[in-house]
C-alpha cells in the first residue's frame, strides 16, 4: 500500500529565504507525482506535475525534483514571499488502472514578513 | 489549466436532511472524477471514484448509501450527503484529471446543525 509522507509538517521561515519541502513514497511505481498548494478553506492549485521519466521541472520560483528510486521528491522555492503561506501537499498518482492519488501529510508553510 | 467548478462553496443543513455537492469540468470532458474528504488541519482522503455511466467505486469506510455519487454526464458529478448528522460536517472536494494532470474544485464546507 503506498504510503506519502511530508516533511517538516509546519515550517516559519523570514521573508526573502529559500526552502525546502519534502515528500516521500513507499511504492516507486508510481506514474507522476504532483505538488499542490492549499490556502485556507480552499481548493487545491496544481503547482508542479513531474512524470515518472522525469527528474525537474521548474516554475518560476518553484523547481521541483524527483527520485523514483528513493522514493523522494523536493520543492525549492527560491526568495520566499508572505504570499506563499499555505499548506503544501504532494500526491503520487500510481496509473495503470487506477488513476487515484495518494496524498502527503502536507507541510504547513508560514513566511513572515 | 483546465477548471473545475464546484458548487456550493459552503452550506448549512439540518440534521436529518440531505445536501447535493456539484462538482463540473468547464473546459475538458473528464470520464472519472474523485471525492475527497478533509478534516481540519489533515490531508485529503479519497471517498470515491466517481465514474461517467457506472456506479461509484467506494473507498474502504465510506457508506455508500450515505455519500451518494451520480456522474450522469461527462463534465458533472454529484455527491449526495443524506441523512445528514454534525459528524459528517467537514470540507468536501471533487477532482478531476486531464491525461496527465488532475485539477481540483474549490471545495464545499458542509457544516449540519
Amino acid at each position: 500500500k503506498q504510503e506519502v509522507t511530508q516533511i517538516p509538517a509546519a515550517l516559519s521561515v523570514p521573508e526573502g529565504e529559500n526552502l525546502v519541502l519534502n515528500c516521500s513514497f513507499t511504492d516507486s511505481a508510481i506514474y507522476n507525482l504532483q505538488w499542490f498548494r492549499q490556502d485556507p478553506g480552499k481548493g487545491l492549485t496544481s503547482l508542479l506535475l513531474i512524470q515518472s521519466s522525469q527528474r525537474e521541472q521548474t516554475s518560476g520560483r518553484l523547481n521541483a525534483s524527483l527520485d523514483k528510486s528513493s522514493g523522494r521528491s523536493t520543492l525549492y522555492i527560491a526568495a520566499s514571499q508572505p504570499g506563499d503561506s499555505a499548506t503544501y501537499l504532494c500526491a503520487v498518482r500510481k496509473g495503470g488502472a487506477t488513476n487515484k492519488l495518494i496524498f502527503g501529510t502536507g507541510t504547513l508553510l508560514a513566511v513572515q514578513p | 489549466g483546465a477548471v473545475v467548478s464546484q458548487h456550493p462553496s459552503w452550506v448549512i443543513c439540518k440534521s436529518g436532511t440531505s445536501v447535493k455537492i456539484e462538482c463540473r469540468s468547464l473546459d475538458f470532458q473528464a470520464t472519472t472524477m474523485f471525492w475527497y474528504r478533509q478534516f481540519p488541519k489533515q490531508s485529503l482522503m479519497l471517498m470515491a471514484t466517481s465514474n461517467e455511466g457506472s456506479k461509484a467505486t467506494y473507498e474502504q469506510g465510506v457508506e455508500k448509501d450515505k455519500f451518494l455519487i451520480n456522474h450522469a454526464s461527462l463534465t458533472l458529478s454529484t455527491l449526495t450527503v443524506t441523512s445528514a448528522h454534525p459528524e459528517d460536517s467537514s470540507f468536501y472536494i471533487c477532482s478531476a484529471m486531464t491525461v496527465a494532470e488532475a485539477f481540483f474544485g474549490q471545495g464545499t464546507r458542509l457544516t449540519v446543525v
